[in-house]
């Protein structure tokens, strides 16, 4: 059964980069697009970025500017850097996977409450 | 950039019917997928492509997709149920996400 970890800082300093890594466990990330989703306190959800395995990528026009996103495949695992991180970039951050030919989630991991305070 | 709108709240008694839209330009054009998020835990996927199942969602679970707005259907509505809810859907190779409507079952 293929479970989703997120990991990384709870807390970045305004400015700052916010660094996530999400690992896939229990299959392969080969052959999947992977996305980041966040989630801000008591508010919807927000799509950040998606890559497929074998490293394609597209972003929320919204966040474009500030965010990268990147796979390493030989340890099943991708990433989210987000840049010159301000409070309106705390939230919950979520990594999915995508149901193959849908454009939607399957499996989600827990997520990982980011901060941004000094 | 697509817009998804959604009721910010929908009350149901238990064992009745609730209904949730998600209203988008030509909506019946693209697929809705419908997502639950009880406090404190991940959205689950309980509706995609319009009307589909995941395996494991409760056959009360139903969705349609017409014209300008999808609707999400719970029938025989249990106290289980009671969540926010979000649409979503594929435009233009991005992700959209709908603002999410909190159901209450009372």
């Amino acid at each position: 059964q293929v479970q989703l970890r997120e990991s990384g800082p709870g807390l970045v300093k305004p400015s700052e980069t916010l660094s996530l890594t999400c690992t896939v466990s229990g299959g392969s990330i080969s052959s999947y697009y992977w996305s980041w989703i966040r989630q801000p306190p008591g508010k919807g959800l927000e799509w950040i970025a998606y890559i497929y395995y074998s490293g394609s990528t597209n972003y929320n026009p919204s966040l474009k500017s500030r965010v990268t996103i990147s796979v390493d495949t030989s340890k099943n695992q991708f990433s989210l850097k987000v840049t010159s991180v301000t409070a309106a970039d705390t939230a919950v951050y979520y990594c999915a996977r995508e149901i193959r030919g849908h454009h939607t989630f399957d499996i989600w991991g827990q997520g990982t409450m980011v901060s941004v305070s000094s | 950039s697509y817009e998804l709108i959604q009721p910010p709240s929908v009350s149901v008694s238990p064992g009745q019917t609730a209904t949730i839209t998600c209203s988008g330009d030509k909506f019946e054009d693209k697929y809705a997928c419908w997502f639950q998020q009880k406090p404190g835990q991940s959205p689950v996927l309980v509706i995609y492509q319009d009307t589909k199942r995941p395996s494991g969602i409760p056959e009360r679970f139903s969705g349609s997709n017409s014209g300008n707005t999808a609707t999400l259907t719970i029938s025989g509505t249990q106290a289980m149920d009671e969540a926010d809810y979000y649409c979503q859907a594929w435009d233009s190779s991005t992700v959209v996400f709908g603002g999410g409507t909190k159901l209450t079952v009372l």
